[in-house]
């Protein structure tokens, strides 16, 4: 076990609604990365944490948006959910914003209907 | 765009045989080549990573082996298990500024008795 912990571990929502993910970094570790991964894919980056403020974002709209906390732990928000928005969210976390050795969370399967 | 280029997308391996999984870049500003190995389920484990400055690295049996002017890498898996079997994925991290991990598209790996 890596020690990033995601909550929950699914959810289904219905299109157009909002959503709300949850990520615990590892006791250490002041990035928070989130990631989507749609079934047979590889990870896709969403957006980068570093010690609270956003330090790097992919190729997603801003109805994707996030937080980190002061103990490091973050969210991800997702308005106007799209069927395409179903994925699996993977949260990972390292001790710098290098992400050398990041770790990943079981991730948050979410799905849109 | 994909920057990082994996192959093949399926692999069927004997067991005590080497797997042998091949990822190609296109950016030459990637600094830091991890490879994650990732259960149904589960979020991605870190394997084993290297940097372009040395051409191989190995731990236990992974080995990864590193081309810097053909842009490759590649993981090799020896004696593979039949615990082996998962989808693998090689990712690239950019420099300062861009830290984000870019991954392959995945490898499904079957070791077969």
């Amino acid at each position: 076990e890596t020690g990033v912990t995601q909550s929950p571990t699914h959810l289904i929502k219905t299109r157009g609604q909002q959503v709300t993910l949850r990520c615990s970094s590892q006791s250490g570790h002041n990035t928070v990365s989130w990631y989507q991964q749609a079934l047979g894919q590889g990870p896709q980056f969403i957006f980068q944490y570093y010690r609270e403020e956003e330090n790097g974002r992919g190729n997603f709209p801003p109805r994707f948006s996030g937080l980190q906390f002061p103990n490091y732990s973050s969210e991800l928000n997702v308005n106007a959910l799209e069927l395409d928005d179903s994925a699996l969210y993977l949260c990972a976390s390292s001790f710098s914003r290098m992400n050398t050795e990041a770790f990943f969370g079981q991730g948050t399967r979410l799905t849109v209907v | 765009q994909q920057q990082v280029k994996q192959s093949p997308q399926s692999l069927i391996v004997q067991k005590g045989g080497i797997s042998i999984i091949n990822c190609a870049y296109e950016n030459t500003a990637f600094d830091y080549f991890p490879w994650y190995q990732q259960f149904p389920g589960k979020g991605p484990a870190l394997l084993i990573a290297i940097r372009p400055d040395v051409s191989e690295k190995k731990e236990g049996r992974f080995t990864i082996s590193f081309n810097k002017s053909a842009k490759q890498f590649s993981l090799h898996i020896m004696d593979s298990q039949p615990g082996d079997s998962a989808t693998y994925f090689c990712a690239a991290r950019g420099n300062f500024g861009n830290e984000k991990l870019t991954f392959g598209t995945g490898t499904r790996l079957t070791i077969i008795p």
